[in-house]
C-alpha cells in the first residue's frame, strides 16, 4: 500500500517570494506522483505529475516539482508566488499498476500582499 | 477537455433520507470514484468501480453505497443520511492506458449538509 505525508498544513508567504510545500510519499513498489491544486468550492484541478523519465517536472501556474526516490519525496516549488496562489494543494500517490489514488491531508498556501 | 459534472453543487437534507448523489463523465473512462472531504483529514476514498456494475470500497465505505449501471455514471447513496456525514463530496474519474496518462479528473463537488 501506498501513503503520503504532507508535511505543513499551513504555510504563509509574503507576495514574489519563493515556496516550497513538502510531500513525501511511502511505496514499495514504482509509483506515480501528482499534485493538485483547489480552489474554494471547487473540485481538484492537476498541477502537474510524474510518471516517468526526467525528475524535474513543470506544471501550470508556474509550479515545478522534483522526484526525489532516494528520500521519496516529491516537493512542489514556485520561485515567486502571487496572491492569486492562495489556495488548497494536494500530493497524490498511485501505483503503476493499480486504480486507486492515495491523498495527502493537504496543505493550505496563503500569500500575504 | 475532460468534464466530469455532479447533480448538485449544494445539498441540504434530514436525519434519515435518502441521498442520491449522481456523477457523470464524458470521456468514456473505466474508473470511477467517490470522495468525501473534511478539513484536516484530505480525501478519503469512500468507494471506487472499475468498470459497469464492479464496485470496490476504499477506506470507509460504511453507511454508503454506490451504483454504477452505465460507463459514464457513478451513483452514490446515502441509506439513512446522519449529521456525520455533512461534508463535502467529491467525484472523479480516471482512463486507464489511455493517452490521457492515468491522472484522475474531478467534479466540482457537491456540498452536503444533513441536519
Amino acid at each position: 500500500a501506498q501513503s503520503v505525508t504532507q508535511l505543513d498544513s499551513q504555510v504563509p508567504v509574503f507576495e514574489e517570494a519563493p515556496v516550497e510545500l513538502r510531500c513525501n510519499y511511502s511505496s514499495s513498489v514504482s509509483v506515480y506522483l501528482f499534485w493538485y491544486v483547489q480552489y474554494p468550492n471547487q473540485g481538484l484541478q492537476l498541477l502537474l505529475k510524474y510518471l516517468s523519465g526526467s525528475t524535474l517536472v513543470k506544471g501550470i501556474n508556474g509550479f515545478e516539482a522534483e522526484f526525489n526516490k532516494s528520500q521519496t519525496s516529491f516537493h512542489l516549488r514556485k520561485p515567486s508566488v502571487h496572491t492569486s496562489d492562495t489556495s488548497e494543494y494536494f500530493c497524490a500517490v498511485s501505483s503503476n499498476t493499480g486504480n486507486q489514488f492515495y491523498f495527502g491531508t493537504g496543505t493550505s498556501l496563503t500569500v500575504i500582499p | 477537455d475532460v468534464k466530469v459534472t455532479q447533480s448538485s453543487r449544494y445539498l441540504v437534507k434530514r436525519t434519515g433520507e435518502k441521498v442520491f448523489l449522481e456523477c457523470v463523465q464524458d470521456m468514456d473512462h473505466e474508473n470511477m470514484f467517490w470522495y468525501r472531504q473534511d478539513p484536516g483529514l484530505g480525501l478519503r476514498l469512500i468507494y471506487f468501480s472499475y468498470d459497469v456494475k464492479m464496485k470496490e470500497k476504499g477506506d470507509i465505505p460504511e453507511g454508503y453505497s454506490v451504483s454504477r449501471e452505465k460507463k459514464e455514471r457513478f451513483s452514490l447513496i446515502l441509506e439513512s443520511a446522519s449529521t456525520n456525514q455533512t461534508s463535502m463530496y467529491l467525484c472523479a474519474s480516471r482512463g486507464w492506458g489511455t493517452r490521457l496518462d492515468n491522472e484522475q479528473f474531478f467534479g466540482p463537488g457537491t456540498r452536503l449538509t444533513v441536519l
